[in-house]
């Protein structure tokens, strides 16, 4: 089975400052893990993932994660917020990518900017 | 290309009434998914559907059925709604070559 937590169900910053949201999974296999951001009464939309390769992906809006296996990890960064970044950002990981493949996903974290 | 869409995008139900929410993808996409979304627990999966043909049930199943009714269109039924049932729907819609599911933009359910 494959799990996500992410710490912390909410995280406030300052514009300007470091964004750090935490995700730690479980998997039986090599993960491909992904981020999604919602914005207010909106879908969800990938904001990047991770699937073989470079452990540090880089997404849209100047998001990047770090694949780390010895942890189990894969927080999310952006150096600097923006008021725009705004949102709930959900991790999800998933086990396969056959036909039947499925996403597990985090409870979420909502980020609040302030100014 | 309109992506994902959902339909209707609000809806109050009254205890015991049904309905059915519909998706449709314009992606030629092969594998379409159903999640509900209650705050403090993430996306929860419902049902999916693999291909054009079958459908699997997810985390979440009971009280719902689905129907792939074509490669475009995927849909969910609520034969007697509860007030449990009350949340946000997705739907989203995925390529067989790829790992990444594309979303709608959700159905706010109310069940009275």
């Amino acid at each position: 089975a494959q799990s996500v937590t992410q710490l912390g169900s909410h995280v406030s910053v300052s514009e300007g400052a470091l964004v750090l949201l935490r995700c730690n999974y479980s998997s039986s296999v090599p993960p491909y893990l992904f981020w999604y951001v919602q914005y207010p009464n909106q879908g969800l939309q990938l904001l990047l993932k991770y699937t073989t390769g470079a452990t540090l992906v880089k997404g849209i809006n100047g998001f990047e994660a770090e694949f780390k296996k010895s942890e189990t990890s894969f927080h999310l960064t952006k150096p600097s917020a923006h008021m725009s970044d705004a949102a709930e950002y959900f991790c999800a990981v998933t086990r396969n990518t056959g036909t039947a493949s499925k996403l597990t996903f985090g409870t979420g974290t909502r980020l609040q900017v302030t100014l | 290309n309109a992506g994902v869409t959902q339909t209707p995008k609000f809806q109050v139900l009254k205890t015991g009434q049904s309905m059915t929410l519909q998706c449709a993808q314009d992606m030629n996409h092969n594998s379409m998914y159903w999640y509900r979304q209650d705050p403090g627990m993430g996306l929860r999966l419902i049902y999916y559907s693999a291909s054009e043909g079958t459908t699997d049930k997810g985390e979440v199943p009971n009280g719902y059925n689905v129907s792939r009714l074509n490669k475009r269109e995927f849909s969910l039924r609520l034969e007697s709604a509860a007030p449990s049932q009350t949340s946000v729907y997705f739907c989203a819609s995925r390529a067989g070559w790829t790992d990444t599911q594309y979303f709608g933009p959700g159905t706010r359910l109310t069940v009275l």
